[in-house]
């Protein structure tokens, strides 16, 4: 399979703990975004990267939130002292550079804190 | 910022009849317009884009959708709807830093 995987498809954890989630984007594409999604919303856009660099990051992306990108390959949210607004669903996506409004999800990753 | 608005929660129609999913923007400047299907357990799905040019876009499997600046809507349409293409459907708008603004997504329930 070539497309966005993302690891893990489901995380329980519980308040204060701190998870990470992985994205390995398709293989040639520069472009990889992070958004969050939850039920009975439409995406909304965490962060993105190009290349190894970090462009841009939203306001909804508070200090708990960080996000790498080390080698400009595969990257990672990591999410600290979770708190129950955290659940959601967070959605990776790549894209070329040749076309970088076409983005290619991955299935995400649905984080339940308890 | 740039955004986009789908009325409908939910949108029923019959197999073999016309689809439509409803979309308006709100942009300033020239809007970059995009549809994106989620199918169930799967991730969201491109399907069509319009930049510029001619108003009506053709898409994957069947979609088109209608740019129509004096109402800015960019409403997506299907000739005769498929019971596969039930799925939640998202309009989506390029905003700054080039990243997309989604709308909150209409269920589409094909009836056989």
């Amino acid at each position: 399979d070539t497309g966005v995987s993302q690891d893990p498809r489901h995380k329980i954890t519980k308040r204060g703990q701190n998870v990470t989630f992985r994205c390995d984007p398709i293989s040639e594409h520069n472009r990889l975004y992070w958004y969050r999604q939850t039920l009975g919303q439409g995406p909304e856009f965490l962060t993105y990267f190009q290349n190894e660099a970090q462009l841009e990051k939203s306001r909804l992306l508070s200090d708990r939130f960080s996000a790498e990108r080390p080698k400009g390959s595969f990257s990672t949210l990591e999410i600290q002292r979770t708190e129950q607004g955290d659940s959601a669903m967070y959605l990776c996506a790549s894209s070329p550079s040749g076309d970088s409004e076409k983005l290619f999800f991955g299935s995400g990753t649905q984080l339940s804190v308890l | 910022a740039q955004s986009v608005a789908q009325p409908e929660d939910q949108v029923n129609v019959a197999e073999g009849n016309p689809l439509t999913v409803k979309c308006t923007y709100s942009v300033s400047g020239n809007p970059y317009l995009f549809w994106y299907v989620q199918y169930p357990n799967r991730g969201l799905q491109f399907l069509l884009k319009y930049i510029t040019g001619d108003n009506l876009v053709k898409g994957s499997y069947g979609f088109e959708a209608e740019f129509n600046k004096s109402q800015t809507s960019f409403h997506l349409k299907k000739p005769s709807a498929l019971v596969s293409d039930s799925a939640l459907y998202f309009c989506a708008v390029r905003d700054v830093g080039g990243r997309l603004a989604f709308g909150k997504g209409n269920q589409v329930v094909v009836i056989p």
